[in-house]
């Protein structure tokens, strides 16, 4: 089975504060994803990479950045927490051949204070 | 971009009935999946179904990529159904593109 993990379930910090949110993939997938989830907007697209070292802006990249050193892991980073980035945040991964079928994290419940 | 449309909204259900939750998209995808969001905000995969027509147990799901859309079928329903179901469409391994989903709140 497909395992995508991600750091924490819940979290809370302080404005200002930078912010490491940490997700790995078992199963050797070339994308990965970071979205996050809020009440009336839905899922949105925060970043994705498609190759160590490579990463590509999705919908709403302002306040965050990405890390991704080692295929399996892809860390999203907020470099100065601010309240409005109180969220939920979901990693994916899929594979690029055959099947396209996206597997998420658990999420991480993000309370910034 | 492409555009995801699920219906309906809301659901209310008594246990024992059956559903159908439908979700059109805009144009071409190269992969659709079914979700159900848990309580806890998980999203659990449900079905990935490009096209064609899977079963699992009392769901099953069927896909018309040439008409566009996709339907879910839920059976005999239960308390444990209830919650937030999605439909996601990419097209060869981008990102998902998600509707608003279907909130079904089934009771005892």
């Amino acid at each position: 089975d497909v395992k995508v993990t991600q750091s924490s379930r819940y979290l809370v910090k302080r404005t200002g504060e930078k912010v490491f949110l940490e997700c790995v993939q078992d199963m050797d997938h070339e994308n990965m994803f970071w979205y996050r989830q809020d009440p009336g907007l839905g899922l949105r697209l925060i970043y994705f990479s498609y190759d160590v070292k490579m990463k590509e802006k999705g919908d709403i990249p302002e306040g965050y950045s990405v890390s991704r050193e080692k295929k399996e892991r892809f860390s999203l980073i907020l470099e100065s927490a601010s309240t409005n980035q109180t969220s939920m945040y979901l990693c994916a991964s899929t594979g690029t051949g055959g099947s396209y079928e996206q597997y998420f994290g658990p999420g991480t419940r993000l309370t910034v204070t | 971009g492409i555009q995801v449309e699920q219906s309906p909204p809301d659901l209310i259900l008594q246990e024992g009935a059956n559903s159908t939750l439908r979700c059109n998209f805009s144009d071409s995808v190269n992969n659709l999946q079914w979700f159900h969001q848990n309580p806890w905000g998980q999203l659990i995969n449900l079905f990935y179904i490009p096209s064609g027509t899977k079963q699992n147990g009392r769901l099953s799901a069927t896909t018309v990529a040439t008409e566009r859309y996709s339907l879910l079928y839920i059976s005999s329903s239960q308390t444990t159904d209830s919650g937030v179901y999605f439909c996601a469409v990419s097209q060869a391994g981008t990102a998902l593109i998600f509707g608003k989903g279907t909130t079904l709140s089934v009771s005892s």
